[in-house]
Formats: C-alpha cells, structure tokens, sequence
C-alpha cells in the first residue's frame, strides 16, 4: 500500500514569490492534515480536512496561505507571497475514520522543505 | 487547551542500554490518546507506539513501552537496547477525544553511541 506522497521534497524561492505543495494521501483516508515544522520544533496543525471540508483552519495565516482538496481525495498548500519566515518544512498526514482517538494515527508524508531567500 | 512538555531537548545513550524520553500533558478532557512518534534525519514521521487514557496497561511496541502515569499526567517513552538506529528526533503528541488532530511536544533528539 502506497504511503502519503508529497511533493516537492526541496523548494528554494525568493521572498514574494509564490509556492505550491501537494498531497496525496493513503487511499480510504479521508482526513487529511498540513502541519508545519519548523526547526528544531514538533509539528503545528495548520489545517485539517473531513474529505472535501476544511473543518479546522484556525492556524491558517489566511493573508498568504491557502489550501484545497477539491474531491476529497488529494490537497495542494499554497503560499503567495511568500516570506523569510515561511522557511520550513510542510507536511502532510492523513488518518483513516475513527470515532475515538483510540486507533487515530496519523501516517506522514516525507514533507516539502521550503527555503525562501 | 491541550499542551504536550517534553523537557529533555538531547538525550545520549550507548548502545544497547535502555534509554527513557520524557513527556507531560495537560488536558482536562477526560479522553485523550498519547502518541510518540520518531523522526529520523530524513524527515518522515514515523509512528511508535499509542497509549488510550482508559487503557489499564501500559502499551508496548517491540523495544518500545510506555511508561503511563495517568495521576502524573505523564508518558514517558522507554527504549530498551538502543541501537545506532535509533539516533532520531522523537515527538510525543495527543489527541483528544472525537478529534483526531495530533498536539506536538518540541521534541527529544536522541543520539545512540557506538
């Protein structure tokens, strides 16, 4: 079973310039997550979807930053403009239906490093 | 809110002696999961093992167990018989109850020595 694919791995671009990632998650998983990591630092939620439906985008920076999953199935990030602040690692994870927290795993992608110079 | 601690930011062990990582929570939720993940230089999260709030026992994975102190509101992860392998980034992590959504601690970077 293929596991949840992200691309790119390695993205170097300037400040203001725009910036896109992409995810594919396991198949039948229908929670998808973007997560951003910066150095030295766990993980943080930027945003979580329920299939098609963003239903916890809180931590969003919603001036610069935006996401998609269009049919429930793959999701694309994106950042315009970007900053130097935004240098980090994004990744992606998705969760197959659990109504408990008792087999909630999340299964990670390899995670999209970006540099902004 | 939930908040995970971890306090320990290295941690150095020589191989093949058992080596234990720290981690606290705070939830008042009553419902939660604990969750350590490892993270290897090459950057893929990869999970360990899961630890249920009305577990009884305490979960073990392999080398990996987890030391439950619910009145502590503690989940230390123990790993017996390092090995050169388990030199990593490990992040404890909860969720709580109908949430999925995993909280993060900052991480304990591990080091395993010949």
């Amino acid at each position: 079973e293929a596991g949840v694919v992200q691309s790119p791995r390695y993205k170097i671009i300037e400040k203001k310039q725009p910036v896109a990632f992409w995810c594919n998650p396991i198949s039948g998983h229908n929670t998808l997550y973007w997560y951003l990591q910066n150095l030295g630092q766990g993980p943080e939620l930027l945003i979580r979807y329920e299939n098609e439906e963003a239903v916890d985008d809180s931590q969003l920076p919603k001036d610069r930053f935006s996401a998609e999953r269009l049919k429930g199935v793959d999701s694309t990030l994106k950042i315009q403009p970007a900053e130097l602040g935004d240098s980090a690692v994004y990744l992606c994870a998705s969760s197959s239906p659990t109504p408990t927290p008792n087999t909630g795993e999340l299964f990670f992608g390899e995670g999209s490093r970006l540099t902004v110079l | 809110a939930q908040k995970i601690t971890q306090t320990q930011p290295g941690m150095f062990v020589q191989e093949k002696e058992a080596v234990t990582l720290d981690c606290t929570y705070d939830t008042s939720d009553p419902s939660y999961g604990l969750f350590w993940y490892k993270q290897p230089s090459s950057g893929e999260m990869i999970f360990l093992i899961y630890q249920g709030s009305y577990d009884q026992q305490n979960a073990t994975e392999g080398r990996y167990s987890l030391n439950f102190q619910k009145a502590r509101k503690s989940a230390n992860l123990v790993i017996s018989a390092s090995q050169l392998g388990d030199s990593a980034m490990y992040f404890c992590a909860m969720s709580l109850s109908g949430y999925s959504t995993l909280t993060f601690g900052k991480g304990t970077m591990l080091l395993v020595s010949p």
